[in-house]
């Protein structure tokens, strides 16, 4: 499958700033996206997904933006809370028929949160 | 509450010594799948299932069995784990296809000596 990375392993912030994950896929008919959580010890949890057809999508305190052009994702964490700290990575697929069937996971970026 | 729930959280066996990881879901979901994650690697998917009796496999399915025979239950079997095998392993599931959010189980982390 096609590979879909982060551009840092680790970003740290403080508490109250804003926090911007960014990752890059690498196929340009990626039609769907997700961006996960995961905390120390529990699996990935649904943080918010956006599909190709739109260029931003936002939730509670967080918005993922899509530039398709560049084939660039970014998370955006409002107000950074030290709950906020975890593992964080974005997951594409191809339209059904497209090639392999499911998700394609990037490596991650571990969030710290500096009080 | 809507879950992924696996069996067991922890596990720690020996070589060549089957062992059985469960996997159930309570959200009539179609599809369930299981990857490991490993330092560096990310998550590999191992086998998925579309639905009851159909299982395919995913990106790295060496060494591990899968089966389907409940909608609700995706265990995954390892007939004679080896000490590469040493990972962390999710079950996940979505509504109907692989193409959609997956929700995960807690993880089981399992050590083969």
């Amino acid at each position: 499958g096609e590979s879909v990375g982060l551009h840092l392993p680790t970003l740290s912030v403080q508490e109250g700033d804003n926090s911007i994950i960014n990752c890059a896929y690498s196929n340009s008919a990626s039609d769907y996206f997700i961006w996960y959580k995961q905390e120390s010890g529990k699996g990935p949890q649904f943080i918010i997904d956006i599909r190709s057809n739109m260029d931003k999508r936002q939730g509670q305190r967080v918005t993922v933006l899509l530039n398709k052009t560049v084939k660039h994702l970014s998370l955006q964490i409002a107000a950074t809370q030290p709950g906020d700290s975890a593992v964080y990575f974005c997951a594409d697929t191809l339209p059904s028929g497209g090639g392999a069937d499911g998700l394609t996971f990037g490596k991650g970026t571990h969030l710290i949160i500096q009080p | 509450e809507a879950q992924v729930t696996q069996n067991p959280r922890y596990l720690i066996t020996v070589t060549g010594k089957k062992l059985t990881v469960t996997c159930s879901q309570n959200m009539n979901h179609e599809y369930m799948s299981w990857y490991r994650q490993d330092p560096g690697l990310g998550l590999r998917q191992i086998y998925y299932s579309m639905n009851v009796e159909v299982t395919d496999k995913g990106d790295v399915p060496e060494g591990y069995k899968v089966s389907r025979k409940e909608k609700r239950n995706f265990p995954l079997i390892l007939e004679s784990p080896s000490p590469n095998q040493t990972s962390l392993y999710f079950c996940a599931s979505s509504a109907s296809s692989g193409r959609e959010t997956q929700y995960f189980g807690p993880g089981t982390r399992l050590l083969v000596l």
